[in-house]
């Protein structure tokens, strides 16, 4: 099984500061997600990531993937109170049959922005 | 444009009882997933589907079963609910391909309660 290893579980920060989550594994994956989820609500896809090296902007939100492919960071600049919620990252395993199956999820970084 | 949605949302059971949660899609996707999520453990896949009636286990598949008779819906069972399978359920569909250029979409989730 291969496992990805989110830091940190727990964040609360001021509103204007910046921050970075991190997703580790000793694993390599094909492509690397990053989920947001609110309370109540299923996962919603932010960025996907593929080649190692690769660096994605959403707005505030700074996705990259690490040049092995088995780490990722999420960096937001400014958080913003509407930023607070479950982040998540989930790897596709590189030798995933088909494409087809499931993904692998991390734990999962709480944060919360507070005004 | 409903996406997933799952059914019941919420449900609470007794030890032994069975019951099914029903996930349908408007996407015509062809895979199809059953996910659980519990407290500091993230998403861990049950079982899995590529196709209408094709199905596979995933990481935790032991007290459910699944069945894809029609495309668009995946229905997980619990033959005899365990205070264990208490958890938030998450279905989730995506279109054929790898995860790399794909979109897999959730339900709001069924929060399950065995007592």
């Amino acid at each position: 099984t291969q496992l990805l290893e989110q830091s940190p579980q727990f964040l609360s920060i001021q509103e204007g500061e910046n921050l970075t989550v991190y997703c580790n594994s000793s694993s390599v994956f094909s492509s690397l997600q990053w989920y947001r989820q609110e309370p109540g609500e299923g996962p919603v896809l932010l960025v996907t990531v593929v080649t190692g090296g690769e660096v994605k902007k959403l707005k505030r939100l700074t996705f990259q993937f690490g040049d092995a492919r088995k780490d990722s960071s999420l960096h937001i600049t400014a958080a913003q109170p509407g930023d607070t919620g479950l982040y998540l990252c989930a790897g596709a395993p590189k030798y995933s049959g088909g494409g087809a199956d499931g993904l692998t999820f991390g734990k999962g970084t709480h944060l919360i922005i507070q005004p | 444009n409903a996406g997933v949605t799952q059914t019941p949302k919420f449900r609470v059971l007794k030890t032994g009882q069975s019951m099914t949660l029903l996930c349908a899609q408007d996407m015509n996707h062809e895979y199809m997933y059953w996910y659980r999520q519990d407290p500091g453990m993230g998403l861990r896949l049950i079982h899995y589907s590529v196709g209408e009636g094709t199905t596979a286990k995933g990481e935790v598949p032991d007290g459910y079963n699944v069945s894809r008779l029609k495309k668009q819906n995946f229905l997980l069972g619990l033959e005899s609910a365990a205070p264990s399978q208490t958890s938030v359920y998450f279905c989730a569909s995506r279109p054929q391909g790898t995860v790399a250029n794909t979109e897999a979409f959730f339900g709001q989730g069924t929060r399950l309660t065995v007592v």
